[in-house]
């Protein structure tokens, strides 16, 4: 089974600008969670999504958003990117019966750089 | 606050040793996940644990959470280099997914 794949893996862009990341779970799997890791902060929640419905939200600013299409695949979207937002954003597909963190299976990330 | 708190938070041992590494909370949780991430890798679960005093085993890795469901450890027999990577504890409150900051293992050889 084909585990989740994130693209692109690797990002730059600068202040200002907005970016859209893409997250493909495992088959079968309905839910898709979005983490911010940075060496500072750690995994930080941003959302879940559960059939195409977003079930929970961590603590960032409105800028953060996402989206789930009814294959499950998810996108997240930063607007007006700042120095801060430099990270590796992480992806987690899980089946999705219980909400939240169960056993979640983690994408390879993507590196997003602002420069 | 951080609602799960791990220790040490930086392990540096020789091949062979063994190892134990914490992670503690003042939640109840629901299950306990323990991950291994690789520097430019997304963290690998390895194991869930459910009941309180449960116990699992994982080929070298022994896995333990609390009689209250508030804590959990890692134990690895006689590390090897491979065992090198970031270690990472994770529940679930109010639905919401929460990681501690993990435990970063390096097995010299």
């Amino acid at each position: 089974k084909a585990g989740v794949t994130q693209t692109p893996r690797y990002l730059i862009k600068t202040r200002g600008q907005q970016v859209t990341l893409s997250c493909s779970p495992i088959s079968g799997h309905r839910s898709v969670s979005w983490y911010q890791q940075t060496p500072g902060q750690g995994l930080q929640f941003l959302f879940e999504y559960f059939s195409e419905t977003q079930r929970n939200k961590g603590n960032f600013p409105g800028r953060f958003s996402g989206r789930q299409f009814s294959n499950s695949r998810s996108e997240m979207n930063v607007s007006t990117l700042e120095l801060g937002d430099s990270a590796l954003y992480l992806c987690a597909s899980s089946w999705g019966r219980t909400v939240g963190a169960y056993e979640q299976y983690f994408g390879p990330g993507t590196r997003l750089t602002v420069t | 606050t951080q609602l799960l708190e791990q220790s040490p938070q930086f392990l540096s041992i020789q091949e062979g040793e063994n190892l134990t590494v914490y992670c503690n909370s003042s939640s109840v949780f629901s299950s306990l996940q323990w991950y291994r991430q690789e520097p430019g890798e997304g963290p690998v679960l390895l194991v869930t644990v459910v009941t309180g005093g449960e116990v699992k085993k994982l080929k070298r890795l022994t896995f333990q959470f609390g009689d209250a469901r508030k804590d959990s450890s890692l134990h690895i027999t006689a590390a090897q280099t491979g065992d090198t990577g970031l270690y990472l504890c994770a529940g679930s409150i109010a639905g919401k997914s929460t990681f501690g900051d993990g435990t970063t293992l390096t097995v010299k050889p």
